[in-house]
């Protein structure tokens, strides 16, 4: 199995603009996490699916943030508009269950000029 | 505020030491899980131990134990014998029940162990 994964791995952007990270979990994991790891904050999660479905996203910073997984194979989470503080790397990850071990992808560093 | 501190950026031991690692958690609530994870280079998040708030007994697992001290709110971990594969970060999390059926996990933002020969 190839993994988790994310793409792109960097994205530049300009503040106001809308940006959207992909991600293919393991096949066959039933749970997909969204985290955001700064230096500031450390690592928070930020929301989970099981079985395409939102379970938990009480750690989506604000309605500019949003997650969708139309499919077992397939998420994404959008940003718009984008600002200078959601800079940060986001990693997706998946597992088999809730506390079994996660699986991260390489992670998207991303940037908001 | 549902919280996990983990007051540790970094730790290092000695091979075959032994070393504890801090955690300190807030809630409210009675009924709740308590985790260590271990996130080495290669990224994987490896559940290494776990506890349930309700049991009075320490978790055990090989060279990796707890001490929870409920009333304190406090999870630490302690990893005897440590070996160089021990070297990674370490975050402390747990989960609660939410309204609706669904749970919530909340991470610390991680202890960087290192072990050195």
């Amino acid at each position: 199995d190839a993994g988790v994964i994310q793409s792109p791995r960097h994205e530049v952007t300009e503040m106001g603009q809308e940006v959207t990270l992909r991600c293919k979990p393991i096949s066959g994991h039933d749970y997909l996490f969204w985290y955001r790891q700064t230096m500031m904050r450390g690592l928070e999660l930020l929301i989970y699916f099981n079985n395409n479905v939102p379970i938990d996203d009480s750690g989506m910073p604000e309605d500019r943030f949003s997650a969708k997984m139309p499919n077992a194979s397939f998420s994404t989470l959008k940003i718009q508009p984008s600002e200078p503080r959601d800079s940060a790397v986001y990693f997706c990850a998946s597992s088999l269950g809730l506390q079994e071990t996660q699986y991260f992808g390489p992670g998207t560093r991303l940037l908001v000029l | 505020a549902q919280t996990v501190t983990q007051s540790q950026p970094e730790m290092s031991v000695q091979e075959a030491e032994t070393v504890t690692l801090s955690c300190t958690y807030d809630t409210s609530e009675s009924d709740y899980y308590l985790f260590w994870y271990k996130q080495p280079p290669s990224r994987q998040m490896i559940l290494v131990i776990r506890q349930e708030a309700y049991k009075q007994q320490n978790a055990t697992e090989n060279r990796f134990s707890v001490n929870f001290q409920k009333a304190a709110k406090s999870f630490s971990l302690k990893i005897s014998d440590s070996q160089l594969g021990d070297a990674a970060m370490y975050f402390c999390a747990y989960r609660i029940p939410t309204q609706g059926g669904s749970e919530k996990l909340v991470f610390g933002k991680g202890t960087k162990l290192t072990v050195n020969p």
